[in-house]
């Protein structure tokens, strides 16, 4: 199994322009969610989704955009990229039973906006 | 929120053991605690996950008190490679759906 995969590992953007961060896991898990983390901060929830279909908003979602079409797939998108963005994004996901709180971790994506 | 709360830093000493307590005075009643470490530039990784009194694996112990209000992770004999950030957690179910929000962590630095 591969785990949680997010791609790219890392992006610069320029303000203003848009794009999509990819999460994907293949452990059959309902709970998906992403966070960002910026420079020797904690871990703060954008948006998470319990099952396809579903996605609701965490602490910070202004800016961003998510999906759940497939059990598989959570992509997390900026619509209008700012500085304020510039973060290191990590997708995790989160084991069939839901509430036992283990999540898997993919390796991040390093987002510079300029 | 079912928010976590824990000491911002500590600092100890090579060998010695070290207990990082986190209070969790919202816990639901069927919610786990799980402890993640988080060295810079990686994803936060699992160490250990409990639901009442005590647990223990390989690299770490946790305690839980009966009313499940609070967690003790304990590191036997703690390492330079032990600086990291540690962080408890429990699902926060006010939303209606459980969700996973980290509180700040625990910055501990070991020293030689």
């Amino acid at each position: 199994n591969a785990g949680v995969t997010q791609t790219p590992k890392f992006q610069v953007l320029k303000t203003g322009q848009s794009m999509t961060l990819q999460c994907a896991q293949d452990m059959n898990h309902e709970y998906m969610s992403w966070y960002r983390q910026d420079p020797g901060m904690g871990l703060r929830l954008i948006h998470y989704s319990v099952g396809a279909g579903i996605t609701d908003q965490g602490e910070v979602p202004n800016g961003y955009n998510v999906s759940r079409s497939t059990t598989e797939d959570f992509p997390l998108r900026l619509l209008s990229a700012a500085p304020s963005q510039t973060s290191v994004y990590f997708c995790a996901s989160s084991s069939p039973r839901g509430n036992t709180g283990e999540l898997f971790f993919g390796e991040g994506s390093r987002l510079t906006v300029l | 929120l079912a928010k976590t709360t824990q000491p911002i830093s500590m600092d100890s000493y090579e060998g010695q053991e070290v207990n990082i307590t986190c209070s969790h005075n919202n816990i639901a009643t069927n919610d786990y605690i799980t402890w993640y470490q988080q060295f810079p530039s990686q994803g936060p990784r699992f160490i250990i996950q409990g639901y009442k009194t005590k647990v223990t694996n390989e690299v770490a112990s946790l305690f839980i008190p009966a009313d499940r209000k609070s967690s003790t992770l304990s590191l036997p004999r703690v390492s330079l490679s032990d600086t990291a950030v540690y962080y408890c957690l429990v699902g926060d179910w006010t939303s209606g759906t459980y969700k996973y929000i980290f509180g700040t962590g625990t910055r501990l630095k070991v020293l030689a």
